[in-house]
């Protein structure tokens, strides 16, 4: 069956530090994967997203590659911010399926 | 962009009751809901979807009668869990999916409705 392994939080980082966030899945055919951010107090929201193998997703600074090799998609920000700071969920869909397969979700703390 | 609201936000209650959620997409129809429950420290499990005017789908070792889901409208759906037991209590979220999905077909969540049961 279908799982996402993420990297365990809490994370806490300095303002403009650099962000990874692992997350490698398994997973039958060719998924697409997803990255979701969710804000205090409000619901899931789809951050970014590549569908096939070597795919980078990227948006608001966030980047992940999709990378068949070593079936991980990585989260990755050059410079974070204070605003960054929420709960960062990985997740995969099989194509032709509308369910989402969800790991256990990061939570990122920036301070000034 | 597309809204997805979820009440109440928190409700405690006696073991025993029933208690009903509301999912609501507010600016667009779905065809489809979904219902997740989030235990602590663990990710998002899909309960059953819900399409709009038909019985829901529930996933393996959902209890139907407990977990009763009913998607009336193209913008209603609810959760009903009935004869609440503190093994309920959870974080229950909804997404939405648009009705003139694009190629994606992506989901909108809502907030999420933390569950308490006494």
């Amino acid at each position: 069956g279908n799982s996402v392994t993420q990297m365990e939080g809490p994370v806490t980082l300095s303002e403009e530090a650099f962000l990874t966030i692992n997350c490698t899945y398994t997973a039958t055919g060719y998924p697409s994967l997803f990255w979701y951010v969710q804000y205090p107090g409000e619901g899931l929201q789809l951050l970014l997203k590549a569908t096939k193998a070597d795919d980078k997703g990227s948006n608001k600074g966030f980047e992940a590659t999709y990378r068949k090799e070593t079936t991980s998609f990585h989260l990755e920000k050059g410079s974070v911010q204070v605003s960054d700071s929420a709960v960062y969920f990985c997740a995969l869909r099989n194509f032709g399926n509308e369910k989402l397969t969800f790991g256990t979700g990061t939570r990122l703390t920036i301070i000034p | 962009g597309a809204v997805v609201s979820q009440h109440p936000s928190r409700v405690i209650c006696k073991s025993g009751t029933s208690v009903k959620i509301e999912c609501r997409s507010l600016d667009f129809q779905a065809t489809t809901m979904f219902w997740y429950r989030q235990f602590p420290k663990q990710s998002l499990m899909l309960m059953a979807t819900s399409n709009e005017g038909s019985k829901a789908t529930y996933e393996q070792g959902v209890e139907k009668d407990k977990f009763l889901i009913n998607h009336a409208s193209l913008t209603l759906s609810t959760l009903t869990v009935t004869s609440a037991h503190p093994e309920d209590s959870s974080f229950y979220i909804c997404s939405a999916k648009e009705r003139q999905g694009t190629s994606y077909n992506e989901q909108f969540f809502g907030p999420g409705t933390r569950l308490t049961v006494l």
